[in-house]
């Protein structure tokens, strides 16, 4: 069965240093996001992608955050300069349409020390 | 605004209760779609079901089954017979259409806790 596969599941990082999230969504789905959850909180949109391009980010999405899809197949989440509050669980999704269910990676814990 | 509100934080059950499990959203959109997901302790996201709204039918999958009432706004899902095995966080999630993303806004989600 075809899934969403992230690497790495969990990653520690200093303050201040760059990270890069990596995603493999399901190869025929047109639809990319990522989403973030705090520990223990709720599920929160960070960004959309489609076409190449970025179609929505949140007000969490602010410049330090950029993603790319380097090579029609892995789709990245950067952060360029961790915060501690950047620490979470990081999920990226993919979907075939937009009415359709999104699958959901295993997501990748975000450790900033 | 574009909300989903699940007020229940934690249900504990024993084994072979039936529970309910509550979903509230708001939104101004026409079509929208609903979906409710299952975050085992394990932290992955498991989908369970997606209705649009214009789809008012009530469904059933094997102990699962939810009742959308557009009228009330809510989306509810119910397990019969709970098992162990059911016990995880579920989120309601609501996608509006109008943005044209389609993102999914999640509830703050449920934690389920049934006892052997």
């Amino acid at each position: 069965e075809p899934e969403v596969t992230q690497t790495p599941s969990h990653q520690v990082t200093q303050m201040g240093q760059e990270v890069i999230l990596r995603c493999v969504p399901i190869s025929n789905h047109l639809y990319f996001y990522w989403y973030r959850q705090i520990l223990g909180q709720k599920v929160e949109f960070l960004v959309s992608f489609y076409n190449n391009e970025i179609s929505e980010k949140s007000e969490i999405f602010d410049d330090q955050f950029s993603v790319e899809r380097p090579d029609g197949s892995n789709f990245t989440l950067k952060i360029r300069s961790t915060k501690l509050e950047d620490s979470a669980m990081y999920f990226c999704a993919s979907r075939w349409g937009k009415g359709t269910e999104a699958f959901f990676g295993q997501g990748t814990r975000l450790t900033v020390v | 605004a574009q909300k989903v509100t699940q007020a229940q934080t934690e249900i504990s059950v024993v084994e072979k209760e039936d529970v309910t499990l509550d979903c509230v959203y708001e939104t101004r959109d026409t079509t929208y779609y609903l979906f409710w997901y299952k975050q085992p302790p394990s932290g992955e996201l498991v989908f369970l079901i997606r209705r649009n709204s214009f789809d008012e039918q009530n469904e059933i999958s094997g102990r699962y089954s939810w009742n959308f009432q557009k009228s009330t706004s809510s989306f509810n899902f119910t397990i019969t017979a709970s098992q162990v095995v059911d016990s995880a966080v579920y989120f309601c999630a609501l996608s509006p259409t109008t943005s044209g993303t389609y993102k999914y806004i999640f509830g703050t989600g449920t934690r389920l806790k049934v006892l052997a």
